[in-house]
């Protein structure tokens, strides 16, 4: 099966600072969704984006499927993007398989 | 519009007893995923509904069941409950294999 590993595991950032997260899936997809879930479980959606380039206020996100990878990025941290970020792949008839999440935790 | 919605948040049940969870998705929506979170570890793939129809399963036991109503609604049934399936239990739904949005979760605590 497809394996979806993301990277890094564990990030700290003081307020301000920019990050990068990554995304790398081991077979073609049908499509690439980025979430962030909060520490109430839920999980909010940040882009749906099977190919190319997504803005959104201060995150953005690119994917690369021809090289099966996805970035997320995150300019000026706030404490309030404390979380864990989850990139999942549409894989055949496999629905949403999950990576293993970064886990993010800006500093005031 | 309405989200996806869960019911219960918070479910406790006795090991051997049977739980049912359930899930109502965005309207318009014909796909129902169910996903399994233990605590500290990431979302596993369980069910996913399409049409009334299961699609396709994940790596678990039997035990773990489901349906979806003609209303698209889904109801999760985990029978014979063991210790282990504590967890967060994630619904999400999407028109046919576009972006999927979720619930905000039934928490399940078995003691």
């Amino acid at each position: 099966g497809i394996q979806v590993e993301q990277s890094p595991p564990d990030l700290i950032l003081q307020e301000g600072a920019n990050s990068t997260l990554r995304c790398n899936f081991s077979d073609s997809v049908n499509n690439l969704q980025w979430f962030h879930q909060n520490p109430w479980g839920q999980l909010i959606n940040l882009f749906y984006i099977p190919s190319g380039t997504k803005q959104n206020g201060r995150l953005s996100a690119t994917t690369v499927a021809t090289e099966r990878y996805s970035l997320l990025y995150i300019s000026s941290s706030q404490t309030t993007d404390s979380g864990v970020y989850f990139c999942a792949v549409n894989y055949g008839t496999y629905k949403y398989i999950f990576g293993t999440g970064t886990r993010l935790k800006v500093l005031a | 519009e309405a989200g996806v919605t869960q019911s219960p948040t918070h479910l406790i049940k006795t090991r051997g007893q049977q739980a049912t969870l359930r899930c109502s998705p965005i309207s318009g929506h014909t796909s129902v995923y169910w996903y399994q979170q233990a605590l500290g570890l990431g979302l596993q793939f369980l069910l996913w509904y399409d049409e009334g129809e299961e699609r396709n399963r994940g790596n678990f036991p039997p035990r773990f069941s489901g349906r979806q109503f003609p209303n698209y609604s889904s109801e999760l049934n985990v029978n014979a409950l063991e210790l282990e399936d504590s967890a967060l239990y994630l619904c999400a739904s999407s028109p046919e294999d576009r972006e999927a949005f979720f619930g905000q979760g039934t928490r399940l605590t078995v003691v």
